[in-house]
């Protein structure tokens, strides 16, 4: 079982492009999420899908949008990337949304 | 007041020594709650699930205090291998977990 993957692990952008980063999981959880982790913020939700068909916001939703797939896929989009959005992303799974998660590899985002 | 606190740290400890780092939560309904380590650029790793009755997993113990509103987690015979950030996490009405900050340790040879 590969738990929670990623893509890509790494990506530099310029002001104003676009890219979507991908989550799978293979734990067959209900419940996925997005999080953005900065120096001395911690971990900080965007959004986050409590089961297949249901997407919601999280604490600081600006600038993203997101799309839950299917049960395994829950994918992130940066429509018009801004150098605030230069974080770590990680992508993590639980089999309710009160359980414990499970935490991809990440993505480190540079927006120049 | 923020809804999960850390003290940021960081803890510098021999190895060997006992150490323990608190979390205070607000939301006084919360009833399940997580410490999760964190390597220098890795993802968080489930440490251990904190409920009321707290838990044991060898070296690390975690307690709920809800009267304070706070969990522990209690380490002893400090390992080098222990260095990491801890992060704890709470229960939120509004967006179902909070992380805080985190908590850094570092032990020394």
């Amino acid at each position: 079982n590969a738990g929670v993957t990623q893509t890509p692990k790494f990506q530099v952008l310029k002001t104003g492009q676009s890219m979507t980063l991908q989550c799978a999981q293979d734990m067959n959880h209900n419940s996925m999420y997005w999080y953005r982790q900065d120096p001395g913020m911690g971990l900080r939700l965007i959004y986050y899908s409590a089961s297949e068909g249901t997407t919601d916001k999280g604490e600081v939703p600006n600038g993203y949008n997101v799309s839950r797939l299917n049960k395994r896929e829950f994918s992130l989009r940066l429509e018009s990337a801004a150098p605030s959005q230069t974080s770590v992303y990680f992508c993590a799974s639980s089999e309710w949304v009160y359980n414990e998660q499970f935490f991809g590899p990440g993505t480190r985002l540079t927006v120049l | 007041r923020k809804e999960v606190e850390q003290d940021p740290g960081p803890f510098n400890v021999p190895e060997g020594a006992t150490v323990a780092f608190n979390c205070t939560y607000s939301n006084s309904a919360s009833q399940s709650f997580f410490w999760y380590r964190q390597d220098c650029r890795k993802e968080p790793k489930l440490l251990m699930s904190v409920y009321s009755s707290g838990n044991e997993d060898g070296r690390f113990t975690a307690q709920l205090n809800r009267a304070s509103q706070y969990i522990s987690l209690l380490i002893r015979d400090s390992k080098l291998s222990d260095s990491a950030t801890y992060l704890c996490a709470a229960p939120s009405g509004t967006y179902k977990y909070i992380f805080g900050t985190g908590t850094r340790l570092k032990v020394l040879a």
